[in-house]
């Protein structure tokens, strides 16, 4: 089946600085997302972004499909943004999640 | 916001009951689905629907069994339960036709 991997598998920033999440998956996809899984445990929709490219706020993200990964930008971090960052394929009506990146934004 | 509610969130219970994980959404999606998390670690799979009457194993085996009687609504049972089931279990649905999905808060289980 499709294989998701994500690097890196743990980052620590501090805040006001930016980084850069990377998603590579191993087949064509029709939907990518990702996800913020706060220290709560809740996993909240980032963005759906098959191809091209979307911004919210201080995040964007990227995917190039006919390359088979794509990027989570975060700029100006803050302390709220800690948490797990998750992205996730569909493939056979299932969601393929990657093992995620632990980020750590120190005040 | 995606209207999708897990209860209880936290529980606490002893080896051998039995419990039931509730999970509800409002958004008239046909499809739902569950998912393990133990901490630190990536989501799988267990229990899907695409709809009323329809229920499938996921990924990753699990004793716990499903129902799907009205849309709306995707319970969780656990007949026995155990100290190795404990763990986040996370219920979404997804729209369609993009299949994204939406996630509740979760409920949090720890087996004694």
């Amino acid at each position: 089946g499709i294989q998701v991997e994500q690097s890196p598998p743990d980052l620590i920033l501090q805040e006001g600085a930016n980084s850069t999440l990377r998603c590579n998956f191993s087949d064509s996809v029709n939907n990518l997302q990702w996800f913020h899984q706060n220290p709560w445990g809740q996993l909240i929709n980032l963005f759906y972004i098959p191809s091209g490219t979307k911004q919210n706020g201080r995040l964007s993200a990227t995917t190039v499909a006919t390359e088979r990964y794509s990027l989570l930008y975060i700029s100006s971090s803050q302390t709220t943004d800690s948490g797990v960052y998750f992205c996730a394929v569909v493939s056979g009506g299932k969601l393929i999640f990657g093992q995620g990146t632990e980020l750590s934004v120190k005040p | 916001e995606a209207d999708i509610y897990q209860t209880p969130r936290y529980l606490v219970i002893g080896t051998g009951k039995k419990i039931t994980l509730e999970c509800s959404q409002t958004m008239g999606h046909d499809k739902m689905y569950w998912y393990q998390q133990d901490p630190g670690m990536e989501l799988h799979l267990i229990h899907y629907s695409y709809g009323v009457n329809s229920t499938e194993k996921g990924d990753l085996s699990s004793e716990s069994t499903v129902s799907r009687i009205r849309t709306e609504h995707f319970p969780l049972t656990l007949e026995s339960a155990r100290p190795s089931h404990t763990s986040q279990y996370l219920c979404a649905s997804s729209e369609h036709p993009t299949d994204t999905q939406y996630f509740g808060p979760g409920t949090r289980l720890t087996v004694l």
